[in-house]
């Protein structure tokens, strides 16, 4: 099995920072990777597929990089609404798996 | 606007069993592959299983294989998620989730349900 490591588990930010998310495949998964947002109660929303494709409707401070074990999500500068859960997922092969989470927290 | 309704979540002993279902809505339904994922509270995600538009392909999570069985009925636009042998660590919110595109070997999810709840007491 694949296994996802992100990190840091939690980040503390104000509005306006730049955050950065890192998440590790312990094999490569090429660029078959999704990152995903999730709010206290609900359920997750998808943000970027493809390591880098941004998903329709999602906006454009939000992006992806990195392909083989290495990716990363960038949120270029925090709103209110971005203060949630991040979690990172490959889509390479069964079973499928999701990194741990990082909680991005207000500062 | 598409929409995934789970419903059968409940409270079972273990050993129990329970079938999930996940009525869909505003898609071709029969054209997507579609996974259960499940969230144990304050915990994260845990895909479940997939299964591939034409409910032929499976897929299981080792945790899962051999008690839970996912199954499809596109005249119903339904997903089933039936599972026996019910343990206290299968506590989770259950969401069904949808393939991001009707290409084979989509697996990102690019639509999810509100969730229902399973809880096995001991």
């Amino acid at each position: 099995d694949i296994q996802m490591t992100q990190s840091p588990s939690s980040v503390y930010a104000s509005i306006g920072d730049r955050v950065t998310i890192s998440c590790r495949a312990s094999q490569g998964v090429s660029s078959s990777l999704a990152w995903y947002q999730q709010r206290p109660g609900k359920a997750p929303k998808l943000l970027i597929y493809g390591a880098s494709s941004l998903q329709s409707g999602v906006p454009s401070r939000f992006s992806g990089s990195g392909s083989g074990t290495d990716f990363t999500l960038t949120l270029s500068s925090l709103q209110p609404e971005d203060f949630a859960t991040y979690y990172c997922q490959q889509a390479d092969s069964f079973p499928l798996t999701f990194g741990g989470g990082t909680k991005v927290e207000i500062k | 606007e598409v929409q995934l309704l789970e419903s059968g979540g409940d409270l079972v002993q273990t050993g129990g069993s329970l079938r999930l279902a996940c009525v869909a809505s505003g898609f071709s339904f029969n054209s997507y592959a579609m996974s259960w994922v499940r969230q144990a509270p304050g915990k994260g995600l845990e895909w479940v299983s997939a299964t591939g538009s034409g409910g032929i392909d499976k897929h299981y999570a080792d945790s899962v294989r051999g008690r839970f069985t996912i199954s499809r009925d596109n005249s119903k636009n339904t997903l089933y998620l039936q599972m026996n042998s019910l343990r206290v660590e299968d506590t989770a919110v259950y969401y069904c989730a949808k393939a991001g595109k009707t290409v084979a070997h989509t697996r990102y999810f690019d639509a999810w349900g509100l969730g229902t709840l399973v809880t096995v007491s001991s």
